[in-house]
This record gives structure tokens, sequence and C-alpha cells, in this order.
């Protein structure tokens, strides 16, 4: 089974610092790791994915996530956000080789950029 | 290229009507993801279909809840006599067949309100 632990369900800001948003996960097979942006009344879009290769994955929007194996850890980065950045982020994995492509989500962190 | 069409976008019923959602999925996708999202909480599976098959319902609730992808037409999520704590968001998510590789699509969502 897989399960997804995001650390912080808020995490607020000011404009232009970094930010950091943590994703653990658990599973007993190989993962493929996503994270997706939502934001207020809309549906979820996909920020970036890691499948495999480089452990630094970049995305859009300036982010960017590094995939530790040892740590089971997928944190989310951001050099500098911007107000437009508030809005929810989650954190998902699917099993890799799984022909049910059912994705296992955290709850999800509240990113909050203020001025 | 239209996205993943979700209507309506919201829908407010009484104790006891049914509820439909439906899902377009984009061109070209033939596997339909439906998961809900409680206040507060992260999106949780509820069914894996593919056109006039269902896959994988293990998340659905026992009693109430149906789905259906059919040869022709949108996938329709169906909740019969609905109760408050069925008020949720739901999305729906379409997927070519390798979704492991990358990722789905999510529709806007319909958010039911049960009144």
């Amino acid at each position: 089974a897989q399960s997804v632990t995001q650390l912080d369900s808020q995490v607020p800001v000011f404009e232009e610092a970094p930010v950091e948003l943590r994703c653990n996960y658990s599973s007993s097979v190989s993962v493929y790791l996503f994270w997706y942006v939502q934001y207020p009344n809309q549906g979820l879009q996909l920020l970036l994915k890691y499948l495999s290769g480089s452990t630094l994955v970049k995305g859009i929007n300036g982010f960017e996530a590094e995939f530790n194996k040892s740590q089971t850890s997928f944190h989310l980065r951001k050099p500098s956000v911007h107000i437009s950045d508030t809005a929810e982020y989650f954190c998902a994995v699917t099993p890799q080789g799984s022909t049910l492509g059912r994705l296992y989500f955290g709850r999800g962190t509240q990113l909050t950029v203020w001025p | 290229n239209a996205g993943v069409m979700q209507n309506p976008r919201h829908l407010v019923r009484r104790r006891g009507q049914e509820a439909r959602l439906r899902c377009s999925p984009m061109k070209g996708h033939s596997h339909v993801y439906w998961y809900r999202q409680l206040p507060e909480e992260g999106l949780k599976f509820m069914v894996y279909l593919q056109k006039e098959n269902i896959i994988d319902e293990s998340g659905m609730p026992k009693e109430r809840f149906s789905a259906e992808f059919p040869k022709e037409g949108p996938s329709i999520l169906r909740i019969q006599q609905v109760v408050r704590g069925d008020s949720a968001a739901y999305f729906c998510a379409s997927s070519p067949p390798s979704t492991g590789l990358y990722g789905y699509t999510f529709g806007s969502g319909t958010r039911l309100t049960v009144v």
C-alpha cells in the first residue's frame, strides 16, 4: 500500500522569500512522484513529476523538487515566491508498473504568499 | 484541443435526490478516473474506468454510488439519495493508457452541495 504525508498543512511566506513544501511517502514498491497545484475553485494542474533519471526535477512556474529515495521524500522548492503562487499544493504517488494508474494524494499544503 | 470537461461546475441537491456528474475526457484519452475531495482533505480515489469497463472501483462507497463510461458519450458518476456527507468537490481525470509516465489531466471539478 502507498501513503503520502505532507508535513505542513499551511505555509505562510512573504513575497520573494524561498519556500519548501515537504512531502514524504511510504510504499513497498518503487513509485512515480508528482506535485500538483490547485488554485481556488479550479482543478489540479501538474507542476512536475519524477519518473526516473536525475533526482532534481524542474517544473513549471519556477518550481523544482528533489527525490530522495533513502529518506522517501520529494520536497518541493522555489527560490523566490510570488503572490500568484498562493494556492493549495498536493504531493501524489503511483506505483511503478501498476496497470491501475491510481494516484495516492497527500492532504495538501496551503501556501499563502504575503506582500 | 479541449481539456477534460466536467459539468455542471456547481450542483445543489436536496437530501434524497439524485446527483449526476458528467466528465468528457481529453481527445485520445481512454482512461477516466474519479476522485472526491472533502473539505480540508486531499483527493481520494473513487473509481477507474475504461470504455464500457470498470477497472477498479475499490474507492467507491458500497451503496448509492455508481459510475459508467459508455462507448459513446461522457463518463457519469451517479449518487442516489444524496446525504449531507456527500457534499464535496468531485474531480474527473483522464489519461492515455500509459498513465504512469504521463500522469493525469484533471477537469475543473463539480462542486456538489447537499442541502
